[in-house]
């Protein structure tokens, strides 16, 4: 199994600043990453596929990195909505998820 | 526009079977991989199988054997089968689809989730 482990586990900002959000395989993935935004009571949304390309209506501030072992998923400025918890997953033998990253209003 | 629904029992008790539904509207299901996911109470997500067109099923091999997904094309649903449950299966369950692009993959639509408690 591989296994995914995202850091920070919580990450503290306001409205405007920038998120960087990092994700860990413990093996290589190649570019077969997905990242997904999470809010409270709702489904997750595709917002990166192939580690780097915007799922279809994802706003260009998302943009994802990396290949491999290592990724990143940047918010370039966080809007009021961004507030959320973002899982990277990926699906090399069978899908994984890992355990998500909270942003939350600083 | 495309939608999935789950529809099933809320309350499962233990050792029983777990069986829940997807109904997709929008898009015929002999085109994708059909997935189910949950998500338990604190924890992460969670890829529980998939299928294709009846005869290709994958399942996560964490759950041992336990789950059967299949596919009734006439009725555009597929769905999921989970036995000898026990209190860690508890957890809001999604349907999802798996849309295949010229540079990767991901889960593009999702279900709502159903949340199933199991519980005596």
């Amino acid at each position: 199994e591989i296994v995914l482990t995202q850091s920070p586990a919580t990450l503290s900002l306001s409205p405007g600043e920038r998120a960087t959000l990092s994700c860990r395989a413990s093996q290589s993935v190649s570019s077969s990453l997905a990242w997904y935004q999470q809010k409270p009571g709702q489904s997750p949304r595709l917002l990166i596929y192939g580690a780097s390309n915007r799922a279809t209506g994802i706003p260009a501030r998302f943009s994802g990195s990396g290949s491999g072992t290592d990724f990143t998923l940047t918010i370039s400025s966080l809007e009021p909505e961004d507030f959320a918890v973002y899982y990277c997953q990926q699906r090399s033998n069978w899908p994984t998820f890992g355990p998500g990253t909270k942003v939350e209003v600083k | 526009q495309v939608q999935l629904q789950e529809s099933g029992p809320g309350v499962v008790k233990p050792s029983e079977t777990l069986s829940l539904i997807c109904t997709v509207s929008g898009d015929s299901i002999s085109t994708y991989y059909w997935n189910w996911m949950r998500l338990p109470p604190g924890k992460g997500l969670e890829w529980i199988g998939s299928i294709y067109d009846k005869r290709d099923t994958s399942y996560n091999p964490s759950l041992n054997g336990r789950i059967t997904i299949s596919i009734d094309t006439s009725r555009n649903q597929f769905s999921l089968n989970l036995n000898s449950v026990t209190a860690a299966d508890s957890a809001v369950y999604y349907c999802a689809r798996l849309h295949y692009y010229d540079a990767g993959d991901g889960f593009d639509i999702w279900g709502q989730g159903t949340l199933v408690t199991v519980s005596s």
